[in-house]
Order: C-alpha cells, then sequence, then structure tokens
C-alpha cells in the first residue's frame, strides 16, 4: 500500500509553470501514478498517469524517474481557473486505492 | 453522455435511521469504488467491486455495506448511521486502458448530514 507525500499548498502566478512533486517510496511494481484534479463540492477529475519516465498530453506532464519514487505533475502557463487541489494517487485497483491528502494550489493575477 | 451518477446529492437524516445512496454508471465499467472524503485527510475508500457479486473492503469499511447485483448499480447503504458517518460521499468507475493502466471517474458527490 503505497502511501504519498504532496505540499499541503503552493502558490503561484497566472502564466507560470507550476510543478507539484509527489514522493511515494514504498511503490509497488504493479502500481500506476494518477493525478487529479478537484474543485470545492465536485468529484475528483483525472489530470494525467504514468508508470515510468515522461508522459505528456494537452494539459499536463508528468515526470517519473527511474526509481520511481517520486513523481513530478507539471503544468504549463496557468490560469486562475487552475486554483484547486491535486491529488497523486499511487496504486492498483486490484487492491485498495489510498489517495494522499492533495496540494491545495493557489493561481493569483 | 458518459457518466457515474449518485442520488441523493444532499441528504440530512438521524442517528440510527437506515439509509442507502445509490450509485450508478452509463459506462459499462466492471470496476466500482465508494469514498468518503473529510476535511484535511484527502479521499478514504470504503469498499471497491471488481465485478457483480465481487466486493472488497477498502481502508474504512466499517458502518458501511455495499452490493453489487447488476454491473450498473453499486449502492452504499449505512445501516445505522452515526455522526462519525458525516461526510462527502464519492462514487467511481474505473475503465482499463493498455497494459494495466486505467482511468478513474467520479460521480458528483452525496453531502450526508446525520444529526
Amino acid at each position: 500500500l503505497a502511501k504519498t507525500t504532496q505540499p499541503i499548498s503552493m502558490d503561484s502566478y497566472e502564466g507560470q509553470e507550476v510543478n507539484i512533486t509527489c514522493s511515494h517510496n514504498n511503490i509497488a511494481t504493479n502500481d500506476y501514478i494518477t493525478w487529479y484534479q478537484q474543485f470545492p463540492s465536485q468529484g475528483p477529475r483525472f489530470i494525467i498517469q504514468g508508470y515510468k519516465t515522461k508522459v505528456t498530453n494537452e494539459v499536463a506532464s508528468l515526470f517519473i524517474p527511474a526509481d520511481r519514487k517520486s513523481s513530478t505533475l507539471s503544468l504549463p502557463r496557468v490560469s486562475l481557473s487552475d486554483t484547486a487541489v491535486y491529488y497523486c494517487l499511487v496504486g492498483d485497483p486490484y487492491s485498495t486505492l489510498t489517495f494522499g491528502k492533495g496540494t491545495m494550489l493557489l493561481v493569483s493575477p | 453522455e458518459a457518466q457515474v451518477t449518485q442520488n441523493p446529492r444532499y441528504l440530512i437524516t438521524v442517528t440510527g435511521k437506515k439509509l442507502t445512496v445509490t450509485c450508478s454508471q452509463n459506462m459499462n465499467h466492471e470496476y466500482m469504488s465508494w469514498y468518503r472524503q473529510d476535511p484535511g485527510l484527502g479521499l478514504r475508500q470504503i469498499y471497491y467491486s471488481m465485478n457483480v457479486e465481487v466486493t472488497d473492503k477498502g481502508d474504512v469499511p466499517e458502518g458501511y455495506k455495499v452490493s453489487r447485483k447488476e454491473k450498473r448499480n453499486f449502492p452504499l447503504i449505512l445501516e445505522s448511521p452515526s455522526p462519525n458517518q458525516t461526510s462527502l460521499y464519492f462514487c467511481a468507475s474505473i475503465s482499463w486502458t493498455s497494459g494495466g493502466a486505467y482511468e478513474q471517474y467520479f460521480g458528483p458527490g452525496t453531502r450526508l448530514t446525520v444529526t
């Protein structure tokens, strides 16, 4: 059961790149790393998932080092609407999925 | 539209009065799950189901029951709710992509208050 550690909060300004790092020292071989975004009173929304190296989609990039003990979500050029809580989830649905406590990202003008 | 739906969205009840929160998905997913979310604790998995008639405990199953008689539905049952079950509840379903990767879809949430 991989536990995750993320910063509680981060601040940024519009147009900047934001990197949020998640530590998961006891990640298992079958575990994927998934990041979610959550706005108040809404369900989490899938952002990106990876197993190793780098993954990129239209909204974010995910960097995973070779030892897979950490991962970094990169949000390019954030806007005010990116203010949300970001969760790192490391796990395998064949066993319990445990979310971390999340990182509250505040984007200011 | 592909979605996970939950009902009710808001519920206020009293201690000991049995209640059921329904969850339904229209994506033909085999895997469904329930989470609760409390301030400062993130999301914690209550139960999950890999398929019809197959359910397993998550991190916090005490005080909850589930059943999975049909693929699309996964109701959460609180037989005797207590105030410590006041929380925001999310249902989710998972689709498998390639090589063990998956994508999890969440419902809109049910805010439950037990007095």
